[in-house]
């Protein structure tokens, strides 16, 4: 069964900081890789999806890297805001069968 | 507890018709969630509710897109008319309000052809 891990669980960091997070996969035989943004109250927000023939993907501040063969993903985020203060997952999908991270929780203080 | 039910589990219907994909929360649960699963688009979110309420329905690809939630225990997400385009996973999920975890249904698979 596919397991996948986040490190740290909780990260904070003062505002203009660069960081990354990351995730873990035990089974490389995956689709694709997705990471989401999730809010107190809300749903989730899909920031980035990297399949599995690709390396990483780029969207304003954040860019994702994937690397199937060692299992792994980070989520680069630079310049550190406020608002990106928010629980961020990662998510495999394998078939039509998703497996979900244990989440980051991030804070970044102003 | 049963979890998150969703009916029908694989859906094929012919493109114009009308399908209504049905969800049943977890008891006690007062937010619910309605997800597309496609390959190349990955998860994304079309609607969600909190206590019942239409929150954000931003994710809804379209007019022909519409979810219901009578009550806290059912809710229907319905197409009409339907689109080989809209063929895909849809996921019911629902969370408590004190937590952050939602509890993802099996997923309906609808072919349109």
């Amino acid at each position: 069964k596919q397991e996948v891990t986040q490190i740290p669980a909780a990260l904070s960091v003062p505002e203009g900081e660069n960081l990354v997070l990351n995730c873990s996969f035990t089974d490389s035989a995956i689709y694709n890789l997705q990471w989401f943004r999730q809010d107190p109250g809300k749903g989730l927000t899909s920031l980035l999806l990297i399949q599995s023939s690709q390396r990483e993907q780029t969207s304003g501040r954040l860019n994702a890297s994937l690397d199937k063969s060692s299992g792994r993903s980070t989520l680069y985020i630079a310049a550190s805001q406020p608002g990106d203060s928010a629980t961020y997952l990662c998510a495999v999908t394998t078939g039509n069968q998703f497996y979900f991270g244990t989440g980051t929780s991030l804070t970044v203080i102003p | 507890d049963a979890g998150v039910i969703q009916s029908p589990r694989h859906e094929v219907t012919e493109m114009g018709q009308e399908v209504t994909l049905r969800c049943k929360p977890i008891s006690g649960h007062n937010s619910l969630f309605w997800y597309r699963q496609t390959m190349m688009r990955g998860l994304e979110l079309l609607i969600y509710f909190n206590n019942n309420v239409p929150i954000d329905d931003s994710g809804m690809p379209e007019d022909r897109f519409s979810a219901k939630m009578p009550n806290a225990s059912f809710s229907t997400l319905k197409i009409q008319p339907s689109e080989p385009r809209d063929s895909a996973v849809y996921f019911c999920a629902s969370r408590s309000g004190g937590g952050y975890e939602q509890y993802f249904g099996p997923g309906t698979r609808l072919t349109v052809t």
